[in-house]
């Protein structure tokens, strides 16, 4: 159930594999990154950030790897649950800035049980 | 505490008319900002707001304005509807900008335009 270098509209994965989302990003002076969770019916979901230097941070159960030379993103999360299923995006922005954040189009995951 | 919060949840207008959307962000909060998620284009930031001020708005024509008040809800209007205006308007809050980390969505106002 894994994707690398490639943006997927969709994902499917079975119940305890790992999930990678991948996400380019567009705007080489970006520094800081988010990865958010949408569920049906609901707002945009913060998972976990990244600023630009670092190359990869972890939280329960996730992982963000940043690729500053090719400009990508990817989103790992350990053991896929059914409660994992939304859909994914990613996010630049220019940290101290504003609220103004580019959302990358977003990866549909389903997780099969 | 009470998350971000939105009315209305859905609305349906025709072509022509406007559209007010009112969004209460977390209590303490005192910056705003909106987007707009559609199908084709995705999620799009429409304006940010900041003590009463708009400090930052997207690619969005005229017809897109919003405001701050003093307690920091926000409201945005769109005039002269479009059926490509159709969408979820998402509003989201934080401490102060650039706390984008602490960025908390609501759960958006669904507008249909016929």
């Amino acid at each position: 159930g894994e994707n690398v270098g490639l943006h997927l509209p969709t994902l499917s994965v079975q119940e305890g594999d790992n999930s990678i989302i991948n996400c380019a990003y567009s705007n080489s002076a970006s520094d800081y990154f988010i990865w958010y969770k949408q569920e049906s019916g609901k707002g945009p979901q913060f998972i976990i950030d990244i600023r630009s230097n670092m190359d990869k941070r972890q939280g329960q159960r996730v992982t963000v790897l940043l690729n500053k030379t090719v400009k990508h993103l990817s989103l790992q999360i350990a053991a896929t649950q059914p409660g994992d299923s939304a859909v994914y995006f990613c996010a630049e922005t220019l940290q101290g800035g504003s609220e103004k954040l580019v959302f990358g189009k977003g990866t549909k995951l389903t997780v099969n049980p | 505490k009470a998350g971000v919060t939105q009315t209305p949840r859905y609305l349906i207008k025709t072509r022509g008319q406007q559209v007010t959307l009112s969004c209460s962000p977390i209590s303490g909060h005192r910056s705003v900002s909106w987007y707009q998620q559609t199908p084709g284009q995705g999620l799009q930031f429409l304006f940010e707001y900041f003590s009463e001020t708009q400090r930052n708005k997207g690619n969005f024509p005229g017809r897109f304005s919003g405001r701050q008040f003093s307690n920091s809800r926000s409201e945005m209007n769109v005039s002269t509807l479009e059926l490509g205006d159709s969408a979820l308007y998402l509003c989201a809050s934080s401490f102060q900008p650039g706390n984008t980390g602490e960025l908390f969505f609501g759960e958006g106002s669904r507008l249909t335009v016929l």
